[in-house]
């Protein structure tokens, strides 16, 4: 299976961006979906796991979910700053298989 | 402090071999999954297998499988990813990551990045 993901997105600082993420083939619900943030020069870091935790140290601005009638993901980041500039990947999985989207890159201007 | 730290970059010439080493500091690896990824330039990151905390048995990417071998020294607490018979198409940033799931990667090494030049 694929997933899917706008090639990129822009906001204003301050504002909210929701990322989207499609499952091609089999349910969104049926394996868990990851975010990853990328910034560059960087290795990813995690910035939610099991479509809709978020691992400490991250804010609460981040927040993820899934919508079983789109088939798809989302990584919502509200309050956005500067900082939040990277490339954004969400990553899932079948048995013995992890596919990752092709990444969002996120501007903040 | 927990982390993983991989070894220095990599020049191959096609056909060869490349040993990769991560070794982790206040991380059990008999206690997290870990595995190794790699990343092109320009592209998003492609998981290449796992090493399985109980026991050390290794699954492995149906594309890498008949190249890859994936190995642990639970004494020295690091993990080793060997890749054979290099192209051009291997020149990549790989990366070991580890987790407690079994399907996702919440602890990410610095990465080494593995030229493959003639």
């Amino acid at each position: 299976f694929m997933l899917t993901q706008p090639h990129s997105v822009s906001e204003s600082p301050g504002k909210t961006v929701t990322i989207s993420c499609t499952r091609s083939r089999g349910s969104i619900a049926g394996n868990y979906v990851q975010w990853y943030q990328q910034r560059p020069g960087s290795a990813p870091t995690i910035v939610i796991y099991e479509d809709n935790q978020r691992p400490s140290g991250v804010p609460d601005r981040f927040s993820g979910s899934i919508d079983s009638s789109s088939n798809s993901a989302s990584l919502t980041i509200s309050g956005l700053k500067t900082e939040d500039e990277a490339v954004y990947y969400c990553q899932s999985y079948d048995s013995d298989i992890r596919v990752f989207g092709g990444g969002t890159s996120l501007t903040v201007l | 402090q927990v982390q993983l730290v991989q070894s220095g970059a990599e020049v191959k010439k096609p056909g060869a071999s490349v040993k990769v080493s991560c070794k982790a500091s206040g991380y059990s690896l008999t206690r997290h999954y870990m595995n190794w990824l790699r990343q092109a330039p320009g592209q998003g990151p492609e998981w290449m297998g796992i090493i399985n905390p109980a026991g050390g048995s290794t699954t492995y990417a149906q594309k890498f499988q008949a190249r890859v071998t994936m190995t642990r020294d639970t004494s020295i607490s690091t993990v080793y990813m060997e890749l054979s018979s290099l192209t051009s198409d291997d020149t990549a940033m790989y990366f070991c990551a580890g987790s407690q799931r079994w399907f996702d990667f919440d602890l990410w090494a610095q990465g080494t990045m593995v030229t493959v030049s003639s």
